[in-house]
């Protein structure tokens, strides 16, 4: 499968944690990487290789993996974290690159 | 910390080409995946293609998005750190915010793989209007 699926928004107290998930088949054999994008801005690394964060992204972002789905969380979501998020992996035959449709958080 | 820097031609007619380049600063230009990537307005990411080049900054490939293989081209001039997009006969529905980025690719060693888009650009708008 080339797909990635994503929920399109997802709602959350502020203070509270939430978490995002991507499901698809290629996520089985590539890890996901996440993106935050506010608006008119590019996108963001925030997590990647599983659990991973670049320099600079709040420790309160963090990832997980089960089966087919990738999971973003953010514990104690701050007002500045309301913004779309996008995982992206390559597909199942590892020849193209795909991402998901994205996830609106409102905070 | 390597940045992106990106230009090219905003405004675009019908069955015009759209030419893009990303310039690598501050960073090494072999081992990644050089990468385009679009949003088109209120629209998800939509990936383009990439331009590989190994660790000894030998050419290794390009993929493209199958649905724009027949239009797409995308080529690297290592001695610039520059890589580019070429998109042929271009429609409104190129319409669109390009990014470039760099796309870093490995084997994990289990049998799994790890693949991410850490630095990206800022982004170029690209409107075909007639």
């Amino acid at each position: 499968s080339s797909e990635l699926t994503q929920d399109p928004t997802v709602s959350v107290a502020l203070g509270q944690t939430v978490t995002i998930t991507c499901q698809g088949d290629s996520l089985r054999t590539y890890y996901a990487g996440w993106f935050q994008q506010k608006p008119g801005q590019a996108p963001v690394l925030v997590v990647y290789n599983n659990n991973k964060r670049p320099s600079g992204i709040p420790d309160r972002f963090s990832g997980s993996y089960s089966g087919n789905t990738a999971s973003l969380t953010i514990t104690g979501t701050q007002a500045e974290d309301e913004a779309d998020y996008y995982c992206n992996s390559r597909d199942s035959s590892g020849h193209h690159v795909v991402f998901g449709g994205g996830t609106k958080l409102a905070v | 910390q390597e940045q992106l820097q990106q230009w090219g031609t905003g405004l675009l007619r019908p069955s015009e080409t759209l030419s893009l380049t990303c310039a690598v600063y501050d960073g090494s230009f072999s081992g990644y995946y050089w990468t385009w990537i679009r949003q088109p307005p209120g629209k998800g990411l939509e990936w383009i293609g990439e331009i590989n080049y190994r660790g000894d900054n030998q050419f290794a490939g390009t993929k493209y998005r199958p649905s724009l293989l027949s239009r797409v081209t995308m080529a690297a001039d290592t001695s610039k750190n520059q890589f580019s997009l070429s998109l042929t006969s271009v429609t409104a529905a190129d319409t669109a915010v390009y990014y470039c980025a760099r796309g870093v690719g490995y084997s994990s060693g289990w049998g799994n793989y790890y693949y991410y888009l850490d630095v990206w650009g800022k982004g170029t708008t690209v409107i075909v209007s007639s």
